[in-house]
Order: C-alpha cells, then sequence, then structure tokens
C-alpha cells in the first residue's frame, strides 16, 4: 500500500463520542487526503492537504476535522460522530497536485467505521 | 460540476471472454483520468493514468484508451483473478479527483 498506514482499522464506536483516524506515510509525499467510500456514492473527497498546516475542504466535509502537524502524518477527526458517518475511510498520498505523473494517489487499506 | 459515469454496474464473464468496461465523463478541462482496481476489502490499487484523447497504456491483460467524452478498460482473455471492482477517476481542479461508482467485474473459471 505504498507505504501508507491507516489506524485504527476497524472501530466500532456510539453516536456522539468523538472518533479520530490516522494515517500515516512514509513516502514524504506532500499531498495526502482522505475520502469516504459508500455504496451507491463510490469514493468521496472529505479534507486534503497540500502541506504541513495547509488544508482544504472536499466534497463531504460537514462533520469532519483535519490535522496536519508533520509530513508523515494527517489525522481525520468526527468531533461527535452520527450514524450517517458509518463508512469505510481511505487515506491517499500523492508527490504533487498538479498534472503529470506525479499526481497519481496511492491509497491505504482503509478504516471500516462503524457509528452505533 | 463534474460527473463520471461507469457501465456496466457489474459484469460477469467466463475466463478468456474479452470485453470492455466504460467511463463517461463531462469535465471542462481534463487534467487526468486515473483507473483503479479494487479488491474486496482492500484500497483502491492504481493501474493507469491518461491526459489527453488517443492516448493509450497498457498492462498485461488490460488496455485503457482515452477519448475526448469517455474511456475504456479493455480485458483480454480474462483469469479468475482479475475479478475485483474497477474504478475510474476524473482529475477536477488542482488536486481533486471525481470517482465513478466503479465496475464490478466477476471472471468465472
Amino acid at each position: 500500500d505504498a507505504g501508507i498506514t491507516q489506524s485504527p482499522r476497524h472501530k466500532v464506536t456510539e453516536t456522539g463520542t468523538p472518533v479520530t483516524l490516522r494515517c500515516h506515510q512514509t513516502e514524504n509525499h506532500r499531498y495526502m487526503y482522505w475520502y469516504r467510500q459508500d455504496p451507491g456514492h463510490g469514493l468521496r473527497l472529505i479534507h486534503y492537504s497540500y502541506g504541513v498546516k495547509d488544508t482544504d475542504k472536499g466534497e463531504v466535509s460537514d462533520g469532519y476535522s483535519v490535522s496536519r502537524s508533520k509530513t508523515e502524518d494527517f489525522l481525520l477527526t468526527l468531533e461527535s460522530a452520527t450514524s450517517s458517518q458509518t463508512s469505510v475511510y481511505f487515506c491517499a498520498i500523492s508527490e504533487s497536485g498538479w498534472v503529470g505523473a506525479k499526481n497519481i494517489q496511492y491509497f491505504g487499506a482503509g478504516t471500516r467505521l462503524s457509528v452505533l | 460540476e463534474d460527473q463520471v459515469t461507469q457501465s456496466p454496474e457489474a459484469l460477469r464473464l467466463q475466463e478468456g471472454e474479452s470485453s470492455s468496461l466504460n467511463c463517461s465523463y463531462t469535465v471542462s478541462g481534463l487534467r487526468g483520468l486515473f483507473w483503479y482496481r479494487q479488491d474486496p476489502g482492500k484500497g483502491p490499487e492504481f493501474l493507469f493514468t491518461l491526459y489527453s484523447a488517443g492516448e493509450e497504456k497498457e498492462k498485461e491483460r488490460l488496455k485503457a484508451t482515452l477519448t475526448k467524452k469517455e474511456s475504456f478498460l479493455h480485458i483480454t482473455a480474462p483469469k479468475p483473478e482479475d475479478s475485483a471492482t474497477y474504478l475510474c477517476a476524473v482529475q477536477e481542479g488542482a488536486q481533486k479527483l471525481v470517482f465513478g461508482q466503479g465496475t464490478r467485474l466477476t471472471i468465472n473459471p
């Protein structure tokens, strides 16, 4: 999985509790992304980062926040989890965000989150 | 807004039976079209990227082609290990990928 580690791999939590998912990379890539994957919706971008402390919103960012204090780590936080956030979450990395071979996104193995 | 539509949603083939998967897109300025393979319980695995109409890429039994409105993933003489979900994505803007919903391919021995 291109030097990408997501943790935890599985998590069950209760509605209203905070949850943090971690993505760790060993490739020293500048860009990191969080996606969620749901049946009928495909992969949708939540947030992305283009450098340490530089982040921006994606298509489905409501209810999520992110932080990146080091190049290698990108955290996704659900401040107060809801059942609609039950999903599989994927982290991805790329060297660059611009056109060219370096904009290829490589994905981690995913975190399966269930909010009861 | 960019749209990516993949067809069919599911395809079942016999081993050795060649076919094609379709990815149609609407985008104001194509910055890249990507094909990924995803196995159950795993993350998407990069296969190809195409940047301009007429471009083709090949890898083993797979060949991806691109026109101004769609891309095809041709599978020649598939084997059971080619069974997976194949995802198409279009690059929107500088960083963002917009994904289709995928085609679930099953190859029967």
